[in-house]
């Protein structure tokens, strides 16, 4: 696709349950970041992916939360156990990182709502 | 390390007024800076992007920003406000290579637009 592509584009969960967010970054983009905006909280930096290098997963809130990107591609994000703060929209952004004329481009995002 | 400050989370103008969206930054290392709108229940869009040469920068729908290294500031510029316009803006730094290309962002600013 054209754009970066993130879904569900809603999901309401259970708290406790596990939920798999997923993204398709723009095809050839080479980084890949993960953003949660919670209200009040501006964009809070999850998790970035750079070609094979190891992600920096410095953003990463517990241990609930993981990220994997297969074949330098495709992203998914995993909260286990959900609890009511994970309530948010997660954003994910690809660019080619390191170029000059370098830009991120974000997906629409998934807003997770946990009950 | 990078940081992005922005003061304020609100600004309040009127229509045809001019618009000043302050940010303030601090990077380790030569940064790119960027804003980004996001309106209402959409994603994230770049509205102008600093890298390197000339330092007023022009972006979309009549914006333009001014790095100023001496001062680390990079603020949001529009000689007059419209009612589109309302919206949440966001600042952000980066690096160029490896750690330091990932994006951090300020906490935003929501502008309102006063007919």
């Amino acid at each position: 696709g054209a754009g970066v592509s993130q879904s569900p584009s809603n999901k309401v969960t259970e708290k406790g349950k596990d939920v798999e967010l997923r993204c398709d970054p723009i095809s050839g983009h080479t980084a890949l970041y993960w953003y949660r905006q919670s209200l009040g909280q501006g964009l809070e930096f999850l998790i970035y992916f750079q070609g094979n290098s190891a992600p920096d997963k410095s953003g990463l809130p517990s241990d609930r939360f993981s990220a994997e990107r297969t074949g330098g591609s495709v992203s998914t994000l995993t909260i286990q156990r959900t609890q009511q703060e994970d309530s948010a929209v997660y954003l994910c952004a690809s660019s080619l990182a390191g170029q000059r004329n370098t830009e991120a481009f974000f997906g629409q995002g998934t807003r997770l709502t946990v009950v | 390390a990078q940081s992005v400050t922005q003061l304020g989370s609100h600004v309040s103008v009127s229509e045809g007024a001019l618009v000043l969206l302050r940010c303030n930054y601090s990077s380790s290392v030569p940064p790119y800076l960027f804003w980004y709108v996001q309106y209402p229940n959409q994603g994230l869009q770049l509205l102008l992007k600093y890298t390197t040469g000339a330092t007023l920068v022009k972006g979309i729908n009549g914006f333009e920003a001014e790095f100023k290294k001496s001062e680390t500031s990079f603020h949001l510029t529009k000689p007059s406000a419209h009612m589109s316009d309302a919206a949440e803006y966001f600042c952000a730094v980066s690096g160029v290579h490896g750690a330091n290309s990932k994006l951090t962002f300020g906490k935003g600013i929501t502008l309102s637009v006063r007919p």
